[in-house]
């Protein structure tokens, strides 16, 4: 099984502020990296598929980069509705996986 | 507009079945591979299950298999989960999600979620 860990457990930060977040697979899992959002109470919604493309709707301000093993969602300058908990997800084996996740909270 | 709508959850025992339902419409059902991801509460997500556009293709994660059986009528749009000899830690919010492209990709649209509590 890969194993996702992500980092850091919970970031605290001020709107406006660079959001740096940081997903690490156990194997290569090539560019088979997805991130997702999701705010309490609601399902996760899909920002980044294939370790870098931004899904249909997500503003520009979110990106995501890397490959094999160390991957980065970055979020430019954070918005009030940024705040939410990030999780990054594998396709390249079985099972799929996820990782435990990062709260991006107000500081 | 892509919808997507879980239900079937409910309390349920332990060593009880339950059977979940998710409806879609706004794409054609047909060409997509399906999954069911579930969340324990205050917990983060685990994908559970895979199924391929056309049945042809099913994966489970290990904790699940031999216990849950996925399976989808395409002329209905919907897909299913069939749950047995269930046990406390299935205890989830249940989501269905469709990947992005064909049988393969990432999770695009999700629905609200259906919660199973498994308890005496």
């Amino acid at each position: 099984e890969i194993v996702l860990t992500q980092s850091p457990a919970t970031l605290s930060l001020s709107p406006g502020e660079r959001a740096t977040l940081s997903c690490r697979a156990s194997q290569s899992v090539s560019d088979y990296l997805g991130w997702y959002q999701q705010k309490p109470g609601q399902a996760p919604r899909l920002l980044i598929y294939d370790a870098s493309n931004r899904a249909t709707g997500i503003p520009a301000r979110f990106s995501g980069s890397g490959s094999g093993t160390d991957f980065t969602l970055t979020i430019s300058s954070l918005e009030p509705e940024d705040f939410a908990f990030y999780y990054c997800q594998q396709r390249a084996g079985w099972p799929l996986t996820f990782g435990g996740g990062t709260k991006v909270g107000i500081k | 507009e892509v919808q997507v709508a879980e239900s079937g959850g409910g309390l349920v025992q332990p060593g009880g079945s339950l059977r979940l339902s998710c409806v879609v419409s706004g794409f054609t059902f047909s060409s997509y591979g399906m999954n069911w991801v579930r969340q324990a509460p205050g917990k983060g997500l685990e994908w559970i299950s895979l199924i391929s556009s056309s049945s042809s293709a099913t994966y489970y994660t290990d904790s699940v298999k031999g216990r849950f059986t996925v399976s989808r009528d395409n002329a209905k749009n919907s897909l299913y989960l069939q749950m047995n000899s269930l046990r406390a830690e299935d205890t989830a919010v249940y989501y269905c999600a469709r990947l992005n492209y064909g049988d393969y990709g990432h999770f695009e649209y999700w629905g609200q979620g259906t919660l199973v509590t498994v308890s005496s």
